[in-house]
């Protein structure tokens, strides 16, 4: 069955960079599309972009340019999101998920929190 | 980037009671809209896929229609397992925006 299992929580310092992983399993790793979703404490989804395991492409969100890059090592079937210059609005739960057709995300990892805190 | 607005905020409905949300894009999306469910400290969940489309395994009492940039996701007999928030998606264009949300629970 698929799976895509994070890392776990994490505490940065405002400045800090932080890199979260997502293993994909239960599928062909590269033949869909991972994307990023963050979710704030009792707030919404915000996307924040998209790689392609196969090519190595990307997409980001305009305000996360700069500050964000995804990468993958296919050879663990993992995807990488790190998110730099941390500051406290920053703390969210970070998604990694999975795409299907155009353009769902029909599977989900389970999340890891990213707290960032002096 | 297209803003994507939802109502209600929340609502309080019976176990058994109809339940319609809409969602409104800021510029026509044709059907390029998902709707997702999402429960307390879980991951979102897909349930309806290119507006109307019923993800596999979903309970058939979720539906969505709509076209443009005006939609509705109905839940025809709402159950007490069906507490949670619901968030509609447009992937017509980058970046992908979700809705602010819907609370759903039971009165």
């Amino acid at each position: 069955q698929v799976q895509l299992v994070q890392s776990g929580a994490e505490v940065k310092k405002p400045g800090a960079s932080v890199k979260v992983s997502c293993k994909a399993s239960g599928y062909t790793f590269t033949s869909y599309d991972i994307n990023w979703v963050r979710q704030a404490t009792g707030q919404g989804l915000e996307w924040m972009g998209w790689m392609n395991p196969n090519s190595g492409n990307t997409g980001y969100a305009q305000k996360f340019q700069g500050r964000v890059t995804m990468t993958r090592n296919t050879s663990i079937s993992t995807a990488y999101m790190e998110l730099s210059s941390l500051r406290s609005e920053d703390t969210a739960v970070y998604y990694c998920a999975r795409v299907r057709g155009w353009y769902y995300f029909d599977y989900w990892g389970q999340g890891t929190l990213v707290t960032v805190s002096s | 980037d297209i803003q994507m607005t939802q109502s209600p905020s929340s609502l309080s409905a019976s176990v058994g009671d109809r339940v319609t949300i809409t969602c409104q894009a800021s510029q026509d999306i044709s059907n390029y809209l998902n709707w997702y469910q999402q429960k307390p400290g879980k991951a979102p969940k897909l349930l309806i896929y290119d507006a109307s489309n019923l993800e596999t395994g979903v309970p058939s009492r979720f539906s969505g229609s709509g076209s443009g940039t005006d939609f509705t996701f109905t839940i025809s007999s709402l159950q007490p397992e069906d507490i949670a928030t619901y968030y509609c998606q447009q992937y017509d264009n980058l970046p992908r925006t979700f809705g602010p949300g819907t609370k759903v629970d039971i009165k």
